[in-house]
């Protein structure tokens, strides 16, 4: 079983829509949780990082964090093309109890955002 | 502002050069990695240091050597480069500080292809 996975997509919405992007993981224990924007041919970006259960709003991006159900969900308002790339997830990996440093990333969802 | 550079953002090399990819952090930050991306990958963790001259295999060390002799430098070495190794290359720092996320913020990325 992977330990953070995602739909690779594409997920297609029209401009103006919401897009919802999620992910699953399987360390029960894990605290924190990142999601990145990927353009093609360019490097992640980090965009949001939610500790606590529940929603977690800046702009148009809201992450939502459901530890009992062990999934983070990444919802973006009013969509635009500029919007149009990979998100990634990803969650630290952890040695025991001791987070390792280091980040398990999930294949990514491809965005797409139709004018 | 968090800051990560790399030396080049694209670089051809022959089968068999010696290959060097610098990577610079200016925010003091302890940890950094290097990664390669490869499309239906993902992101693939090569080394991990998490400080000066300490260093750890990630997940395909294989081919690879890298150097921290400076907090702020992280060089990752191609020994005798395949073409196997044409890839996208990319640098993250993290700080350890108690009071932060610990993301990691990446760098632009260098597209390696080897001839």
């Amino acid at each position: 079983q992977k330990e953070v996975e995602q739909n690779s997509g594409p997920l297609s919405v029209p401009e103006g829509a919401i897009a919802s992007l999620n992910c699953t993981y399987s360390d029960r224990g894990s605290q924190s949780f990142f999601w990145y924007r990927q353009y093609s041919g360019k490097s992640p970006e980090l965009i949001m990082s939610i500790y606590s259960n529940g929603d977690k709003e800046d702009g148009r991006f809201t992450a939502q964090l459901n530890k009992a159900s062990q999934y983070v969900s990444l919802l973006i308002r009013d969509s635009q093309p500029s919007d149009s790339a990979t998100y990634l997830c990803a969650v630290p990996a952890r040695r025991g109890s001791s987070n390792t440093g280091k980040l398990i990333f999930g294949q990514g969802t491809t965005l797409q955002v139709k004018p | 502002d968090v800051k990560v550079t790399q030396s080049s953002r694209y670089l051809v090399k022959r089968t068999g050069e010696k290959v060097f990819l610098e990577c610079v952090q200016d925010m003091d930050h302890e940890n950094m990695f290097w990664y390669r991306q490869d499309p239906g990958l993902g992101l693939r963790l090569i080394y991990f240091s998490y400080d000066v001259k300490m260093k750890e295999k990630g997940d395909i060390p294989e081919g690879y050597s890298v150097s921290r002799e400076k907090k702020e430098r992280f060089s990752l070495i191609l020994e005798s480069a395949s073409t196997n190794q044409t890839s996208m290359y990319l640098c993250a720092s993290r700080t350890r500080r108690l009071d932060s996320y610990n993301e990691q913020f990446f760098g632009p990325g260098t597209r390696l292809t080897v001839l």
